[in-house]
């Protein structure tokens, strides 16, 4: 039962363009929320994140964007470089057992082409 | 400082076959999480720790996986015997007590069981 879904495996966006990497989850208890970003060869790295008390958390290039009714976040990158390219994680952090846990997305390629 | 050190990188193996993960955790940090990535999906939480305490361990196969934090610093993850589905990214992570959002991945090691 995947929790938290990313539905685009993959996404190609031109330099200088906006890039949007969408992310939903089924659990209404899940109430913090964070974007990884992965280089191949190399471990997930934080990125931003919101928590469900916000709709909106911006960082520099990076918003992100919280719809709570619809179990809904996306991440926009603004304006769009080909450093970026790098696959996205979503991740909603949930409280189990007494300890917090990540439960992660499948992950979405973004390809920014210069 | 020094991040979340991993080895070995890469790793072949045949099914039934054992094979053991090295990590070594940003120094100072209390807490040391082990997680499997198998390609297409995201990071998925095998085991926790606190210092050397078990924390999580509800996603750890332990029939055939096992992991010690001896000295509450460095980490082994053992798989004994392998399966070919044990073929994945095998990445450890750190934070600092109580930081649970502030974790530091390092690079992972691929595991390939043919």
């Amino acid at each position: 039962d995947q929790q938290v879904k990313q539905n685009s495996p993959s996404l190609s966006v031109q330099e200088g363009r906006i890039s949007i990497l969408n992310c939903d989850y089924t659990n209404s208890m899940f109430d913090y929320f964070l974007w990884y970003k992965k280089y191949p060869a190399e471990g997930p790295t934080f990125l931003i994140s919101i928590s469900s008390i916000k709709d909106k958390n911006e960082d520099g290039r990076f918003t992100v964007f919280l719809n709570k009714s619809a179990k809904h976040l996306s991440l926009h990158i603004v304006p769009s470089q080909p450093g970026d390219s790098a696959v996205y994680f979503c991740a909603a952090e949930t409280y189990t057992s007494g300890t917090y846990k990540y439960i992660f997305g499948t992950g979405t390629r973004l390809k920014v082409l210069a | 400082e020094a991040g979340v050190a991993q080895s070995p990188r890469y790793k072949i193996i045949e099914k039934r076959q054992s094979v053991a993960f090295w990590c070594n955790p940003i120094s100072g940090h209390a807490t040391l999480y082990w997680y499997q990535q198998i390609l297409g999906q995201g990071p998925k939480l095998l085991i926790q720790f606190q210092n050397n305490g078990v924390v999580d361990d509800s996603q750890l196969p332990k029939d055939r996986f096992s992991a010690e934090r001896l000295k509450g610093v460095d980490s082994t993850l053992k798989i004994q015997p392998a399966k070919l589905e044990d073929s994945a990214v095998y990445l450890c992570a750190s934070s600092r007590m109580g930081e649970f959002n502030e974790q530091y991945f390092g690079p992972g090691t691929r595991l390939t069981v043919t």
